[in-house]
């Protein structure tokens, strides 16, 4: 299994621009979210997906978009960069299964992507 | 909203030395919290969970307890080696979704030969 892969690895971007960070898991995970973190700082929760279809926003959702067309990829989308969403952005993906009727809820990082805006 | 504060920023110890890293959170108590190792340039990558129901998590040489009355999580690394070197995360997560969790800011380990 390659786990959890992010597309690109860097990205500089003006302001004003648009794009598209890539995200793909291939361990069939219901859950998927979107994470930044600024330097010194811990992961803030953007928008995440419980399953293909919902999407529901997170902590700092303002500026992105997501959507959740198949279990295996969670596109985010910059409507519009601003410097402010300088940072670097992880992509997670957890299930939670019954084991001897305990749940286990783990979430699975991909490697990020660093993103500049200028 | 959940506020979630962790002991310091760095963390200094020796090579062989316990080392303790905190976990403190504020308002409703979470279903359970889990601890992350971070390294430069990487995503983190899952350690340990544990419920609020239980106590004390092990694993080989990691030991994570909870206090929900005092609303704070230990983490602690036995036996500590140069390699252990890192950033330990906390999240705690409030059970309704998996992939919802609210993250500290870390403790950045080093330890010393």
């Amino acid at each position: 299994n390659a786990g959890v892969t992010q597309t690109p690895k860097f990205q500089v971007l003006k302001t004003g621009q648009s794009m598209t960070l890539q995200c793909a898991q291939d361990m069939n995970h219901e859950y998927m979210s979107w994470y930044r973190q600024d330097p010194g700082m811990g992961l803030r929760l953007i928008h995440y997906s419980v399953g293909a279809g919902i999407t529901d926003q997170g902590e700092v959702p303002n500026g992105y978009n997501v959507s959740r067309s198949t279990t295996e990829d969670f596109p985010l989308r910059l409507l519009s960069a601003a410097p402010s969403q300088t940072s670097v952005y992880f992509c997670a993906s957890s299930y939670s299964v019954d084991s001897g009727g305990a749940s286990t809820d783990t979430q699975y990082f991909g490697p990020g992507t660093r993103l500049t805006v200028l | 909203s959940q506020k979630i504060e962790q002991n310091s920023e760095a963390l200094n110890i020796q090579e062989g030395k316990t080392a303790t890293l905190t976990c403190n959170y504020t308002n409703y108590s979470p279903a359970y919290l889990q601890w992350y190792r971070q390294d430069p340039g990487r995503g983190p990558v899952f350690l340990l969970l544990i419920r609020e129901n239980e106590k004390e998590k092990r694993k080989e040489r990691l030991k994570v307890t909870f206090d929900t009355t005092l609303k704070q999580s230990l983490f602690h690394i036995t036996a500590s080696q140069p390699a252990d070197s890192a950033t330990y995360l906390c999240a705690l997560d409030i059970g309704t979704n998996a992939g919802k969790s609210t993250f500290g800011d870390g403790t950045t380990l080093t330890v010393k030969p």
